[in-house]
């Protein structure tokens, strides 16, 4: 079946720019994660989902990050006014159900450069 | 919080050589380690995960063992193939969490 899908692959913006990641899990999971990876260095969590309620938005760098899910599906990651640092890859993943302990399973990334 | 270490940050080895990359992590109540291998250009891929329950796990080539008492775990890879070539990374979970904290990446070259 399809894997996680991850629109758009990039994003080219200009600083003070808002922008929206869209994430579209694998059908019937749960949980659905958001993590940041900037150039050679790990995977930074930013939020978790659990149905449409976020349990967890520890990771959120600041208040110009935001996201939300509908319908138990759909994940939009938002940044307001971008900032040069914002620049990297965001990943989403999805998992079959909550609990951390389950398998994530990634999408390709959003490549997000702020010029 | 959870903080992971991962090292080396880079590792070049001869095909048909074994690699070893290892973690450490500071919080007692993880208890779930998966490793992701993640090729250029794509999301990271699970290829092998342990539980706190287990000392060790194989998959064919690849090997996973754990050390609770001093908060370790390791991957093993033997027999490598220019193919392994990828970032790997190793996480630490604790199971009522939701939160994945992940070492900073190896880079693993597998020369022909």
């Amino acid at each position: 079946g399809a894997g996680v899908s991850q629109s758009p692959s990039n994003k080219v913006t200009e600083k003070g720019k808002d922008v929206e990641l869209r994430c579209d899990p694998i059908s019937g999971h749960t949980a659905l994660y958001w993590y940041r990876q900037s150039l050679g260095q790990g995977l930074e969590f930013l939020i978790y989902f659990q149905g449409n309620s976020a349990p967890d938005k520890s990771g959120l760098p600041s208040d110009r990050f935001s996201a939300e899910r509908t319908g138990g599906s759909v994940s939009t990651l938002t940044i307001q006014r971008t900032q040069q640092e914002d620049s990297a890859v965001y990943l989403c993943a999805s998992s079959l159900k909550g609990g951390a302990n389950n398998e994530q399973f990634f999408g390709p990334g959003t490549r997000l450069t702020v010029l | 919080g959870e903080n992971v270490e991962q090292h080396p940050s880079t590792l070049s080895v001869q095909e048909g050589d074994s690699a070893v990359i290892k973690c450490t992590y500071s919080d007692s109540a993880s208890n779930y380690f998966p490793w992701y291998k993640q090729e250029l250009g794509k999301g990271p891929q699970l290829i092998i995960d342990i539980r706190s329950n287990v000392g060790e796990k194989k998959d064919q080539r690849i090997a996973v063992t754990l050390n609770k008492t001093a908060k370790h775990f390791s991957l093993h890879i033997t027999e490598t193939q220019p193919e392994d070539s990828a970032v790997y990374f190793c996480a630490a979970i604790a199971t009522n969490a939701g939160k994945s904290t992940f070492g900073d990446g190896t880079t693993l070259t597998v020369k022909p």
